[in-house]
């Protein structure tokens, strides 16, 4: 079992529908949780990141943590032809370096 | 300011060929790694620098791959012989160091064919 897990997709909706993509984990020493959005062709873009529980809200944007059930969301908002990517997870411990990362979710925004 | 530069952007080489990839992280980033990905999966560590130092290089395969950040900024990152199966995108990045989670940010990525 992988220590991330992430539903590789791809998922396709409308423009203008909240998505919602979502990561599980199995260290419940994570403390770090980002969200890395990737187009094709070109490197990671960090989106966001989340310390430990709870919410935090960038723009169109909202990205949760539950770390009771270990599970992480991130949430777009009247999404956009523009937010076509690979949408990466990845989790570090409060003491180390390592990014642990899924495999991504291929996202397709339909005009 | 200027994001992780990375160079080439493609390239393409036959098997057994050298290769070296570039990279100029972010001003002021002490820790630089380099990564490799697959297709349809996340980034792979290969190596990461604390300054000039190689802290953690074991996923590092060292037969044929080496790497160097001499003055601590700049990195540079070899393989030869190249083989089939090295084949795949090479992405930089840098943080500030045990600041803020460590926050990794990456470059653009140089995409290797190796036919």
């Amino acid at each position: 079992q992988k220590e991330v897990e992430q539903d590789p997709g791809p998922l396709s909706v409308p423009e203008g529908a909240i998505v919602s993509l979502n990561c599980t984990y199995s260290n419940s020493a994570f403390q770090y949780f980002m969200w890395y959005r990737q187009y094709s062709r070109k490197g990671p873009e960090l989106l966001m990141y989340t310390y430990s529980s709870g919410n935090k809200e960038d723009g169109r944007f909202t990205a949760q943590v539950d770390k009771s059930s270990k599970y992480i969301s991130l949430f777009i908002r009247d999404s956009q032809p523009s937010d076509s990517a690979t949408y990466l997870c990845a989790m570090i411990m409060d003491s180390n370096y390592q990014l642990i990362w899924g495999a991504g979710t291929k996202l397709i925004i339909k005009p | 300011e200027a994001g992780v530069v990375q160079s080439p952007r493609y390239k393409i080489i036959e098997k057994k060929q050298p290769v070296a990839f570039w990279c100029n992280p972010i001003s002021g980033h002490n820790t630089l790694y380099w990564y490799r990905q697959n297709l349809g999966q996340g980034p792979e560590l290969l190596i990461r620098y604390e300054n000039e130092e190689a802290v953690d290089d074991s996923q590092l395969p060292k037969d044929r791959f080496s790497a160097e950040r001499l003055k601590g900024v700049d990195s540079t990152l070899k393989i030869q012989p190249a083989e089939l199966g090295d084949s795949a995108v090479y992405l930089c990045a840098s943080s500030l160091g045990h600041f803020e989670g460590n926050i990794q940010y990456f470059g653009a990525g140089t995409r290797l064919s190796v036919l």
